[in-house]
């Protein structure tokens, strides 16, 4: 069974701050994906890392692949009250399984003013 | 493009009911579909991968007679809570996977609060 262990569960933290979430596994995974979660609603992909090593950048947001594929990590710059939510980091199948996904225990941010 | 629908958005049962929950991909066929469960401020869980035209593969853990699903046709999978309890409320989603191959991503529906009373 493939396991994701993702950290911190809970963030607090005051607007401008920067922060890291970080997902962590034993098991190798095809992909690597980040959602983020508005109460009631299904999640909202972030983006997809397939790569080892690799790096995306969206806005103020950097997503990392480690090289071996079992880890990955979330960076937020100057936080937001906006960027409040769950954030959850998903492993993905590969080959005929692809789009099955292990999701992490996820991240409860808050961000206030 | 890649829409996924889930109805109903919310529903109140009573207890001993069965409730039907549908996944629909509006603008894509879907040979599989995933079902998930969420409980308050927790992460989703795999319930059970939904595959057009045979049987439902479902994770461990998890009762097939408890929760029947069928994927009748390539944009439809229905997830029914038979002989709910109040220990079944929760926010179930499914994920639709395009039909093609090389992809890497399934793309999630809006969710479903189950209450059971």
């Amino acid at each position: 069974t493939q396991l994701l262990e993702q950290s911190p569960q809970f963030l607090s933290i005051q607007e401008g701050e920067n922060l890291t979430v970080y997902c962590n596994s034993s098991s190798v995974f095809s992909s690597l994906q980040w959602y983020r979660q508005e109460p009631g609603e299904g999640p909202v992909l972030l983006v997809t890392v397939v790569t080892g090593g690799e790096v995306k950048k969206l806005k103020r947001l950097t997503f990392q692949f480690g090289d071996a594929r079992k880890d990955s990590s979330l960076h937020i710059t100057a936080a937001q009250p906006g960027d409040t939510g769950l954030y959850l980091c998903a492993g993905g199948a590969g080959g005929t399984s692809y789009g099955k996904l292990t999701f992490g225990q996820g991240t409860i941010l808050t961000v206030h003013p | 493009g890649a829409v996924v629908s889930q109805h109903p958005s919310w529903v109140i049962c009573k207890s001993g009911t069965s409730v039907k929950i549908e996944c629909r991909s509006l603008d894509f066929q879907a040979t599989t579909m995933f079902w998930y469960r969420q409980f308050p401020k927790q992460s989703l869980m795999l319930m059970a991968t939904s595959n057009e035209g045979s049987k439902a593969t479902y994770e461990q853990g998890v009762e097939k007679d408890k929760f029947l699903i069928n994927h009748a046709s390539l944009t439809l999978s229905t997830l029914t809570v038979t002989s709910a309890h109040p220990e079944d409320s929760s926010f179930y989603i499914c994920s639709a996977r395009p039909y093609f191959v090389g992809g890497t991503e399934a793309f999630f529906g809006q969710g479903t609060r189950l209450t059971v009373v």
